[in-house]
């Protein structure tokens, strides 16, 4: 597509339900990344895939979170037993080669945990 | 480990006034260095980006930045502000892959 799609916009969740953000990336970037947005926290990396490697998991906050990539395109980031600590805008990038070259953003996922 | 920090987390400027925003940034080797910026309901946008070339960076809408080894800077600048500037700003670094973002600026513009 013409750029990063998320979906859905909006996810008001009851705590301890899961969930799953979906992510679309451009197409042809083989690169993926996973960040959150919160008040409290700032912008942080969560997770990123890089084509066929194994993704680097080293900011997923706890055994909770985890996500997918499959096909190298799409990807689902799930969070399970949600808590109220896991609101927060969900964002998703791609790029081509996965280096220092811009990383184009969707609009985001905002979560909230009741 | 690499990080960033951004020295206000708020700034108030007047129209047609200069922009500074400051960032600093903290790498064991040379660094990759990005602006972002975040206009409000909307997505982030990549304002310039530094990656070894020139220390003197242009970016889009008249922004730019000057890398500064000596003083491990990455100082954000624009010479006249514009209503349409008011967002939040964000310095971030790269290691391979993700970015490290800073805490954000906020920027006010006063007409």
């Amino acid at each position: 597509g013409a750029g990063v799609s998320q979906s859905p916009s909006n996810k008001v969740t009851e705590k301890g339900k899961d969930v799953e953000l979906r992510c679309d990336p451009i197409s042809g970037h083989t690169a993926l990344y996973w960040y959150r947005q919160s008040l409290g926290q700032g912008l942080e990396f969560l997770i990123y895939f890089q084509g066929n490697s194994a993704p680097d998991k080293s900011g997923l906050p706890s055994d909770r979170f985890s996500a997918e990539r499959t096909g190298g395109s799409v990807s689902t980031l799930t969070i399970q037993r949600t808590q109220q600590e896991d609101s927060a805008v969900y964002l998703c990038a791609s790029n081509i080669a996965g280096g220092p070259s811009e990383q184009f953003f969707g609009p985001g996922t905002r979560l909230t945990v009741l | 480990a690499q990080s960033v920090t951004q020295l206000d987390s708020h700034v108030s400027v007047s129209e047609g006034t200069p922009v500074l925003l400051r960032c600093n940034y903290s790498s064991s080797y040379s660094p990759s260095l990005f602006w972002y910026v975040q206009h409000p309901n909307k997505g982030l946008q990549l304002l310039l980006k530094y990656t070894s070339a020139a220390t003197l960076v242009k970016g889009i809408n008249g922004f730019e930045a000057e890398f500064k080894k000596s003083e491990t800077s990455f100082h954000l600048t624009k010479p006249s502000a514009h209503m349409s500037d008011a967002a939040e700003y964000f310095c971030v670094v790269t290691p391979v892959g993700k970015l490290i973002f800073g805490q954000g600026t906020t920027l006010q513009v006063k007409p």
